[in-house]
């Protein structure tokens, strides 16, 4: 089962900021939290992965909680492009493999 | 930008027969994967290989499935004998070193239709 939940779906309005939580109140000191997306049947896409600090790419912000029980991936200016789900995934050493949830559905509205 | 590709984008095959399903995993990346999703469920895990050994798989990866490098590019998943129930997307990806933090880069996809 996955290690993390997520709300099953989220509205944004476009332009704005896509906050997008996740919990993940068993995660151990090895585990990163990893963000990746899937737009349609594609592939999942990669988003960004931190293990404690938050982290910042061109695609997007996370922003990890102290105790790391839970984070925010933020996409700054939401498109419609980034209607798509976005898993929250935690891994760490001992195994190669993500375990998918449900995600979350995020639609963003014109 | 590099990218994982996989041929074909859909296959379409009658129950019994053998799959191949294609990958062509990112040129300097050392590990490589394959998921699959099943229409309106979850991605799930197949198997995960690093230098021409399987280092871990799942539960669904039964003696019907195997894998292998055939040569310095491409990354295959065969199906001995298809079943109703395999028709999913298949998904590769690879990573650079598959440490903890090392991210996996997934291709587009192969539909298989049984």
């Amino acid at each position: 089962d996955a290690k993390t939940t997520q709300p099953p779906s989220m509205d944004c309005a476009e332009g704005r900021a896509a906050n997008l939580p996740c919990n993940h109140s068993t995660i151990s000191g090895n585990e990163y939290v990893y963000w990746y997306r899937q737009i349609h049947s594609q592939g999942p896409q990669y988003i960004i992965h931190g293990l404690k600090n938050n982290e910042t790419n061109e695609m997007a912000s996370l922003i990890i909680t102290e105790d790391r029980k839970s984070s925010t991936l933020i996409l700054p200016h939401a498109t419609l492009r980034d209607t798509a789900v976005y898993y929250c995934i935690v891994r760490g050493t001992g195994t190669y493999k993500y375990i998918f949830g449900t995600g979350t559905r995020l639609k963003v509205l014109a | 930008e590099p990218e994982v590709t996989q041929t074909p984008s859909h296959q379409v095959t009658q129950m019994g027969q053998e799959v191949i399903l294609r990958c062509v995993p990112i040129s300097n990346h050392l590990y490589f994967y394959w998921y699959r999703q099943i229409l309106g469920q979850k991605v799930e895990f197949l198997v995960s290989f690093y230098n021409n050994e399987i280092s871990e798989k799942s539960e669904i990866f039964d003696d019907q499935f195997s894998v292998e490098r055939p040569d310095g590019s491409n990354f295959t998943l065969k199906i001995r004998s298809t079943k109703l129930e395999d028709s999913a997307m298949y998904f590769c990806a690879s990573s650079p070193n598959g440490l903890a933090g090392d991210e996996q880069f997934f291709g587009p996809g192969t539909r298989l239709t049984v």
